[in-house]
């Protein structure tokens, strides 16, 4: 692989369901990110790790959890889904340490809470 | 707080024609900026980004620059093509994890 996965592509969820949202990237880099996009908002920061290990709370982490056991992967998990949760979710990440320090993305995970 | 806007929200253009696009923000105390490309249903891609300390970043067709004082970024997209339709987006980080996203300026470049 090259760049950033996620997976699933897309899923429906009935609501109070557990769902975990996988991202994991190839880049070696430190830094991770979770953004939600919904219409006329914006991407809007869920949670970040600035290396592996560590983690914190973004713009809208409420329902929302995050761990980072290793570099590579960052998975998103909504311990309960509510259909507010709906919208499409974007993993990032970025290497620290450089100038070179642009974010990238992943391909998006099109969620529906029903 | 940092706000970022982007104006205006949808662009229709005729192919050729050089545009720009404008992207303010509200506190100058940034580490970059970067601007960004997404088309329907996809995830963004990265088209440029500028440090604080820079004032203009370009690839190909390209131009990014920045005005800190001002609070101001414009993208410069030469001789436009249709494959330029797509929804740009520019994101001010403001500190170690904080990235501040416009909702982007939609672009239409009719053949």
């Amino acid at each position: 692989i090259a760049g950033i996965t996620q997976a699933p592509t897309s899923q429906i969820l009935a609501a109070g369901r557990r769902m975990t949202l996988r991202c994991t990237q190839d880049m070696r880099h430190n830094a991770m990110y979770w953004y939600r996009q919904d219409l006329g908002l914006g991407l809007r920061l869920i949670h970040y790790s600035n290396t592996a290990g560590t983690t914190g709370k973004g713009e809208v982490p409420d329902g929302y959890s995050v761990s980072r056991a290793n570099t590579d992967d960052f998975p998103l998990t909504l311990a309960s889904a509510v259909p507010s949760q709906t919208s499409v979710y974007f993993c990032a990440s970025r290497p620290t340490g450089t100038s070179f320090d642009e974010q990238f993305f992943g391909p998006g995970t099109r969620l529906t809470v029903l | 707080k940092q706000e970022v806007t982007q104006i205006p929200a949808a662009l229709s253009v005729p192919e050729g024609e050089n545009l720009v696009l404008n992207c303010s923000f509200t506190d100058s105390a940034i580490y970059n900026l970067q601007w960004f490309r997404q088309d329907p249903g996809k995830g963004l891609t990265s088209l440029l980004l500028i440090q604080s300390s820079q004032r203009e970043q370009t690839s190909g067709r390209l131009n990014a620059s920045l005005d800190k004082s001002s609070g101001r970024s414009t993208l410069y997209i030469a001789a436009s093509q249709p494959g330029d339709s797509a929804t740009y987006l520019c994101a001010v980080r403001s500190g170690t994890y904080k990235y501040i996203f416009g909702t982007g300026t939609r672009l239409k470049v009719l053949a």
